[in-house]
């Protein structure tokens, strides 16, 4: 059982280069979430997902785009990437609206030069 | 902005002792309390959550919760060096139709060192 699996691990952008985040969970999860975490921060959610097809924006999701086209993959698109873009992201999943328990992904380490 | 605040740190216990972690909320609604920990260079885990007033104990942790002061916290007795990392207050927020769909609001987090 794998849990949430995010890819890639780290990566460096350009500035104005795209990428695709990748989340994949294997729990059946309905609700799933994109989180990003600045240095000495907490988390802020930038989407989330509450089902296949349906997903809405968080606190911050200028500059990214998510798509929910299967209960298992989450991909989280950044698009003109920025240096404020440079940060932790990660994604999480839940079985249920009152969720006890977030099941959160190893991470993604990006940075924008 | 519903905001979730938690003492600013770093808090440095030696090990026996027992650590507080405390964290205020300013949504009145908030429904639902989370802590959750999280090690250097790792993903948070949860460890503790509580809905109702007063106090939930697991262990060596204790969560506690006043709703009227709009005040959370967490105790971690007998502190060890292995509850060292950065400890993270979560709370689900009240929202219209009353489902929040599970959008947490974080605190920025208290690094908690213990030493041997």
């Amino acid at each position: 059982n794998a849990g949430v699996t995010q890819t890639p691990k780290f990566r460096i952008l350009k500035i104005g280069q795209s990428m695709t985040l990748q989340c994949a969970q294997d729990m059946n999860h309905n609700y799933m979430y994109w989180y990003r975490q600045d240095p000495g921060m907490g988390l802020k959610l930038i989407y989330y997902s509450v089902g296949a097809g349906i997903t809405d924006k968080g606190e911050v999701p200028n500059g990214y785009n998510v798509s929910r086209s299967t209960t298992e993959d989450f991909p989280l698109r950044l698009e003109l990437a920025a240096p404020s873009q440079t940060s932790v992201y990660f994604c999480a999943s839940s079985l249920a609206e009152r969720n006890e328990k977030l099941f959160f992904g190893s991470g993604t380490q990006l940075s924008v030069l | 902005q519903k905001e979730v605040e938690q003492n600013s740190g770093p808090l440095s216990v030696p090990e026996g002792a027992i650590a507080s972690l405390n964290c205020t909320y300013s949504d009145r609604g908030s429904q639902s309390f989370f802590w959750y920990r999280q090690y250097s260079g790792k993903s948070p885990e949860l460890i503790m959550f509580i809905y109702s007033n007063g106090d939930k104990e697991d262990g060596r942790f204790t969560a506690q919760l006043n709703k009227a002061s709009q005040y959370v916290s967490l105790l971690i007795r007998d502190s060890q060096p292995s509850d060292s990392a950065t400890y993270l207050c979560a709370v689900n927020p009240w929202a219209p139709g009353g489902t929040s769909y599970g959008k947490l609001t974080f605190g920025q987090g208290t690094i908690l060192t213990v030493h041997p």
